[in-house]
């Protein structure tokens, strides 16, 4: 059975810190994906990280891939409020466009 | 570039009902993947399409049905209602099967 596993599902520390969520899947996978979702939205695609040793960044997120651990991380750097939102990841697998989702991990960015 | 829309935004239906949502991919995107949110099972694929073919269907039972048009417009439809179809229902479009999708603002379904 295909799982994908977020730890943690909640999340909450203060700006200024440092944090990872990690990401752990159970099959080989073509490419892992990041997304953000705000409350009563849709989601929004940050990164598509394609090969082992695959390292993303933009702003203060920063994705990378083992696929040998079958392992995905986003590190947050220094959080900000405007950070606050549930992030999943989801892997793609073979020649099917259907996504297998995290459970996500919700994001609290305390003041 | 516009993205990926969905009509309509909110629903409410009672239990028995039919319920057709609607979805608009981005322009040029050919691929379209329907999914289901609920808070206990989180995120679910439904069905994917790909020039007018259901290429995969996620394990949801019968009453969930789509297609897709010609000009690559999906619609997922929903029949015999249940309580538990109450759920936003995510649209997501890609160039091609297997590239990046992008989701839509999704359709709230409430099932009284």
């Amino acid at each position: 059975e295909l799982k994908v596993e977020q730890n943690p599902l909640f999340l909450s520390m203060q700006e200024g810190k440092n944090y990872t969520i990690y990401c752990n899947y159970s099959t080989t996978s073509d490419r892992l994906y990041w997304y953000r979702q705000d409350p009563g939205k849709s989601l929004e695609s940050l990164f598509v990280l394609l090969s082992n040793g695959a390292v993303k960044q933009e702003g203060r997120l920063m994705a990378s891939l083992d696929t040998k651990a079958r392992l995905s991380t986003l590190h947050i750097t220094a959080a900000v409020h405007d950070l606050s939102a549930t992030y999943f990841c989801a892997f793609h697998k073979g020649g099917a466009n259907n996504l297998f989702f995290g459970t996500g991990t919700r994001l609290t960015v305390i003041p | 570039k516009a993205g990926v829309t969905q009509t309509p935004r909110y629903l409410i239906k009672t239990r028995g009902q039919q319920v057709t949502l609607s979805c608009s991919p981005i322009s040029g995107h050919r691929s379209v993947s329907w999914y289901q949110q609920t808070p206990g099972q989180g995120l679910q694929f439904l069905f994917e399409y790909f020039s007018e073919t259901q290429r995969n269907k996620g394990n949801f039972p019968g009453r969930f049905s789509g297609r897709q048009f010609s000009n690559s417009r999906s619609e997922m439809n929903v029949s015999t209602l249940e309580l538990g179809d109450s759920a936003l229902y995510l649209c997501a479009s890609s160039l091609v099967p297997g590239e990046t999708q992008y989701f839509g603002p999704g359709t709230r379904l409430l099932v009284l």
